[in-house]
């Protein structure tokens, strides 16, 4: 969905290296999310944020931080790359609504390797 | 535990076919289902969704069919073209107005011309 960017598209790091991705989104919604997906495994979220003073941890969030710096961005960081955090990475965006019923809208993603 | 899990890794049908990828939930609480369509280098892309208080909903040449009985979600495409090629993923909303997203592994979907 071209409303949801992602920077890098592609990015290879070295073990140790400090790794930040970024995501911007146009659609004006309050919550956006982190996920990797890695073959076989699916999608697993990473962090989740439903407002700029709102983070909240996902099932995988060891090894990862994020940052919630305006409505419309939100970064995911990897202090100190470590190989099997070789993976593809995607954000996605919901509007708040009632009933939990918002549909996640995804970035391109991120192809991220640690050598 | 939640579990969301397909039936099928793989499937593969003749153009023109009706297709049916199938998927499992374990949580009964489970109140928001979506299926997603994720090509070959892009992020997953909403195809439908479909609330816990509703056994089927349709869209163009998709339905998706919902049992809570035995927490079974299906997606059915109609006359299935190459362009449905992907990985198809299923997701549950389990954590309730939280709007936590637990998805399946997928369906790769192959139509052949």
């Amino acid at each position: 969905d071209a409303d949801v960017t992602q920077t890098p598209r592609n990015r290879i790091t070295k073990t140790g290296k400090r790794i930040m991705l970024e995501c911007s989104q146009t659609k004006g919604h309050d919550r956006m999310y982190w996920y990797r997906q890695d073959p076989g495994l699916g999608l697993r979220l990473i962090y989740y944020s439903f407002d700029v003073k709102d983070i909240n941890k996902g099932e995988i969030s060891d090894g990862y931080s994020v940052s919630r710096q305006a409505q419309a961005k939100f970064s995911l960081s990897l202090e100190s790359a470590i190989p099997n955090q070789t993976a593809l990475y995607f954000c996605a965006t919901a509007r708040a609504g009632s009933g939990g019923t918002d549909t996640q809208y995804f970035g391109p993603g991120t192809r991220l390797t640690v050598l | 535990g939640e579990s969301v899990g397909l039936h099928l890794p793989t499937l593969s049908v003749q153009e023109g076919d009706n297709s049916i990828i199938n998927c499992a939930y374990s949580n009964s609480a489970s109140d928001y289902f979506i299926w997603y369509k994720q090509e070959s280098g892009k992020g997953p892309q909403f195809i439908i969704d479909i609330r816990s208080n509703m056994d089927k909903r349709q869209g163009q040449r998709v339905t998706v069919l919902l049992n809570k009985t035995v927490k079974h979600l299906s997606l059915q495409i109609a006359a299935t073209q190459p362009g449905d090629s992907a990985v198809y993923f299923c997701a549950e909303n389990s954590g309730g107005s939280n709007y936590k997203l637990t998805f399946g592994k997928g369906t790769l979907l192959t139509v052949n011309p």
